[in-house]
């Protein structure tokens, strides 16, 4: 099967830019996730959505981040207007059942 | 509070030595507990999970952990190091919710493993 597809895989923008990730999780997974790793640090939560609702968005830094996931497939992260501390690693998983997440490869953000 | 240490920044073996990395956590009740491991360029990908039973749990690539509840550990082992096995290793507990048939995770910060020759 398919896994967790990611694009772009690295974005460079520049500060005050817009830019958005998509995620595409395996088929017939209701459960996606973000998470962002920033500066080598831990990888923390974004969001979780089941199917096309957003189950928890707890770990969203603030509002310059808007994450869609209209239909219940692949999901977008829009972040707008991106600031420098938004650089990092932009992960998506997706899962189904108990056998834990399957990622994607990321997206390595820099705003410079 | 809901946490995961990973003591070790990074570690350094040589090709054929046994490696432990070691992984603690903090949570309120049985977690799930999970390591991934992150080569470069690539995702991270699920090296072996524990949920209940035995606590000595088998995974991919030749790596095992075993889960200590009386010491809140969940630590890697593998008893032969291949220079392949250089990358970033991630350990995470969580829970999952029958609700929602999800899971909400906490990562440690990585610990990574060098290989020499």
């Amino acid at each position: 099967e398919a896994g967790v597809t990611q694009f772009p895989s690295h974005s460079v923008i520049e500060k005050g830019q817009t830019v958005t990730l998509r995620c595409d999780p395996i088929s017939g997974h209701d459960n996606l996730y973000w998470y962002r790793r920033v500066m080598g640090k831990e990888i923390k939560f974004l969001l979780h959505f089941v199917k096309e609702s957003k189950q928890d968005e707890s770990g969203m830094p603030n509002n310059r981040f808007l994450a869609e996931r209209t239909g219940g497939t692949y999901s977008t992260l829009k972040v707008q207007p991106a600031e420098l501390e938004d650089s990092g690693v932009y992960f998506c998983a997706s899962s189904q059942g108990t056998d834990g997440y399957t990622f994607g490869s990321g997206t390595r953000l820099t705003v410079v | 509070a809901q946490s995961v240490t990973q003591p070790d920044i990074h570690i350094t073996v040589s090709e054929g030595a046994s490696l432990e990395l070691r992984c603690n956590y903090s949570y309120g009740a049985t977690p799930y507990l999970f390591w991934y491991v992150q080569s470069p360029g690539q995702g991270l990908q699920l090296l072996l999970k524990y949920f209940s039973g035995d606590t000595l749990v088998q995974g991919i690539k030749g790596f095992e952990a075993e889960f200590k509840r009386s010491q809140s550990s969940f630590n890697l082992r593998k008893p032969s190091v291949h220079w392949s096995d250089a990358a970033e290793y991630f350990c995470a507990v969580g829970a999952f919710s029958w609700n929602t048939g999800g899971f909400k995770t906490i990562f440690g910060a990585g610990t990574r493993l060098f290989v020499k020759a």
